[in-house]
C-alpha cells in the first residue's frame, strides 16, 4: 500500500482557480469512486471537503469540486479566497482488506 | 452534533505500549452504518490510516502497522480505543479519531492528541 501522489505545492491568486491532483493506482483511485478530499488549517484537525469523487458535504461551498479520470482524481478550487490556504489531503478506499490511504498532502498558497 | 474526543497520555517511553481512547458523544457507536477510525500525522508530515472498527467489532488494519495494533470498542461506554505497541520515536505523531462512513470517507474527527515517544 502505497501513498497516493499529490504535488507538495500549489498556489494562485485571489479570484483565481487552482487545481490539485491525487495519482494512486488501479487497486485504489482508479477502481473506486470513493475519493474523498479534506482541508487542514494549521493547528487543526482536517475537515471532509469532497467525498464520493464529487459530493458536497453539508455547508462546503461549491467552489470545491472534485472529478477523476482513471487512476488520477483532482480537486478544483474556483474563486480562490485568503481562507483557502491550508493543506489539501486526498483519501481513497483501496479494497483487498478494506484499506483506505492518503495522499501526501499540498499546501495552497493564496498568493 | 457528534463529537469525538482523544485522550490518553501524551508521553510514552520507547518499546512501550501507547494507548489512546475515543470517547463518542452525540450518536452511538453500535449504529450498522458507519466504521470508527485512527490516522496519525508525524509533526509536519502527512495523515496515515492505521486502522478502524466496526460495531460488531471486525476491525482493518494499515498492513505497515498491522503487527502492533490492536482496536476495541466498548458499547457501554460508546468509547472506542487503539493500543500500539513496541513504540519508537517514529510513533511520534498527533493521533486523531473519526468517523468513517460506510463510502469510506471521514465525516467527524476529533481534535487530535500529540503522543510523544520519547525516554
Amino acid at each position: 500500500q502505497s501513498a497516493l501522489t499529490q504535488p507538495r505545492s500549489v498556489s494562485g491568486s485571489p479570484g483565481q482557480s487552482v487545481t490539485i491532483s491525487c495519482t494512486g493506482t488501479s487497486s485504489d483511485v482508479g477502481d473506486y469512486n470513493y475519493v474523498s478530499w479534506y482541508q487542514q488549517h494549521p493547528g487543526k484537525a482536517p475537515k471532509l471537503m469532497i467525498f464520493d469523487v464529487n459530493k458536497w458535504p453539508s455547508g462546503v461551498p461549491d467552489r470545491f469540486s472534485g472529478s477523476k479520470s482513471g487512476n488520477t482524481a483532482s480537486l478544483t478550487i474556483s474563486g480562490l479566497q485568503a481562507e483557502d490556504e491550508a493543506d489539501y489531503y486526498c483519501c481513497s478506499y483501496a479494497g483487498s482488506y478494506n484499506d483506505v490511504v492518503f495522499g501526501g498532502g499540498t499546501k495552497l498558497t493564496v498568493l | 452534533q457528534l463529537q469525538l474526543q482523544e485522550s490518553g497520555p501524551g508521553l510514552v517511553k520507547p518499546s512501550e505500549t501507547l494507548s489512546l481512547t475515543c470517547t463518542v458523544s452525540g450518536g452511538s457507536i453500535s449504529s450498522s452504518f458507519y466504521y470508527w477510525g485512527w490516522i496519525r500525522q508525524p509533526p509536519g508530515k502527512g495523515l496515515e490510516w492505521i486502522a478502524h472498527i466496526y460495531y460488531s467489532g471486525s476491525t482493518d488494519y494499515n498492513p505497515s502497522l498491522k503487527s502492533r495494533v490492536t482496536m476495541s470498542l466498548d458499547t457501554s461506554t460508546n468509547q472506542f480505543s487503539l493500543n500500539l505497541g513496541s513504540v519508537t520515536a517514529a510513533d511520534t505523531a498527533i493521533y486523531y479519531c473519526a468517523r468513517l462512513q460506510y463510502n469510506w470517507h471521514y465525516d467527524y474527527w476529533g481534535q487530535g492528541i500529540l503522543v510523544t515517544v520519547s525516554s
